[in-house]
């Protein structure tokens, strides 16, 4: 079946730092890709996807590429602030069912 | 476009007890999941329906959880009786043509 594995956290960096959350994937056929993220008491946001391999998808300063060579969708930012802490979740959906990784707490201080 | 609405926020209900959570999905949305989420895990799938039909139940603790999704627009989980563990984060999502799913902001759910 399909599955998700993501770093695991707490992920702790000052603010301005370089992030990088990696996340790999197992799945049959040709899965799109998403970065869920979800602050203290909320739900879950998309973040940002990509549906097929080389696709590269950005959303507030975050990028993620879809490399289906290394099976990795990894999860990066330049640099953090403080309000980017939260929690990150590694999502794919094959056929039908959206299935997550266990998710990566980042905290980011001043 | 207005999200996906649920209801109660939170809910706090001895074991034994029976509990009831309420999702309206984004308007024409005809995918709609309910999850669940432990503290510190990832949300776990537990039923998912295609308008009032349903896709995967597979991981849904049929002695104890049911869904429905009347109409193929609403939709409610129940759970009765409940148990200590049952005590999470109940998440729903809907998702239209695309791929991706959009979430509500959760019922906590404590079972004390």
């Amino acid at each position: 079946g399909n599955s998700v594995t993501q770093m695991e956290g707490p992920v702790t960096l000052s603010e301005e730092a370089f992030l990088t959350i990696n996340c790999t994937y197992t799945a049959t056929g040709y899965p799109s890709l998403f970065w869920y993220v979800q602050y203290p008491g909320e739900g879950l946001q998309l973040l940002l996807k990509a549906t097929k391999a080389d696709d590269k998808g950005s959303n507030k300063g975050f990028e993620a590429t879809y490399r289906k060579e290394t099976t990795s969708f990894h999860l990066e930012k330049g640099s953090v602030q403080v309000s980017d802490s939260a929690v990150y979740f590694c999502a794919l959906t094959g056929y039908s069912t959206l299935t997550f990784g266990k998710g990566t707490m980042l905290l980011v201080s001043p | 476009e207005a999200g996906v609405a649920q209801s109660p926020r939170y809910k706090i209900i001895e074991k034994r007890q029976s509990v009831a959570f309420w999702c309206n999905p984004i308007s024409g949305h005809a995918t709609l999941y309910w999850y669940q989420q432990i503290l510190g895990q990832g949300p776990k799938l537990l039923i998912q329906f295609q308008n009032n039909g349903v896709v995967d139940d597979s991981q849904l603790p049929k002695d104890r959880f049911s869904a429905e999704r009347l109409k193929g627009v609403d939709s409610t989980l129940k759970i009765q009786p409940a148990k200590l563990e049952d005590s999470a984060v109940y998440l729903c999502a809907s998702s239209g043509r695309g791929p991706e799913a959009f979430f509500g902001q959760g019922t906590r759910l404590t079972v004390v």
